[in-house]
């Protein structure tokens, strides 16, 4: 069946990197999505990528895609205390609806 | 445009009242989509719609769930006898489909529903 499983916890020190993984089991995804959703509000959507790439950046995002293992990343660089939220991989089913995984809650600490 | 608006924003409501949430998407958006999200769980699609055809129901909207979309703008979800385990929040979000293309979903802020 349809599943995303990520990590439920990261805590990361100001300044350093954050790396926050997730598998995937739908090999047809068309787009992978990471959301971020901060106390009480909805999700903003941080990035996507397409299948048929491998990576993509965007200012200090960087996502992987590895296809064959179905496992996605998300890099933040120079990680803030703003950046603390729960990170949520997406990945879509046909262009109809997204299957969510439990989310990550990234805690970033001085 | 102000995005994807939700109202209310809360509700507490007592068990077996019906209660109807209502979802504003982005006007130039054909597409939009109901998810609940309960306690420390990623949200779970429940159905969604292209203009005013709902296209797709999950198994997780049961009977006491109807959503309308009547003239392909604005959107209900009506709950009715609410039960506890209805407490979740009612995240609605709307997309833009054509000629093929998907260009991903914005969100709502959501309608938290606590059943006491």
């Amino acid at each position: 069946g349809e599943d995303v499983e990520q990590s439920l916890f990261l805590s990361v020190r100001e300044g350093d990197s954050s790396v926050i993984n997730c598998t995937y089991t739908d090999s047809s995804s068309t787009y992978l999505y990471w959301y971020k959703q901060e106390p009480g509000a909805g999700l903003q959507l941080l990035t996507y990528i397409f299948s048929n790439m491998d990576m993509k950046q965007d200012q200090r995002l960087t996502v992987l895609l590895n296809k064959k293992d179905k496992h996605l990343s998300l890099r933040i660089a120079d990680t803030q205390t703003g950046d603390s939220a729960i990170y949520f991989c997406a990945e879509s089913i046909g262009d109809n609806k997204l299957i969510f995984g439990a989310g990550t809650r990234l805690a970033v600490h001085p | 445009d102000t995005g994807v608006s939700q109202d209310p924003r809360h509700k507490i409501t007592k068990r077996g009242q019906n209660v109807t949430f209502r979802c504003d998407p982005i006007s130039e958006h054909n597409r939009l989509y109901w998810y609940r999200q309960t306690l420390g769980q990623g949200p779970e699609f429940l159905t969604y719609f292209q203009n005013e055809a709902q296209l797709e129901k999950s198994r997780l909207l049961s009977d006491r769930f109807s959503a309308e979309r009547p003239k392909g703008s604005f959107s209900t979800l009506e709950i009715q006898r609410t039960e506890q385990g209805d407490s979740a929040m009612y995240l609605c979000a709307s997309s833009l489909a054509a000629g093929g293309s998907f260009y991903g979903y914005t969100f709502g802020s959501g309608t938290r529903l606590t059943v006491v």
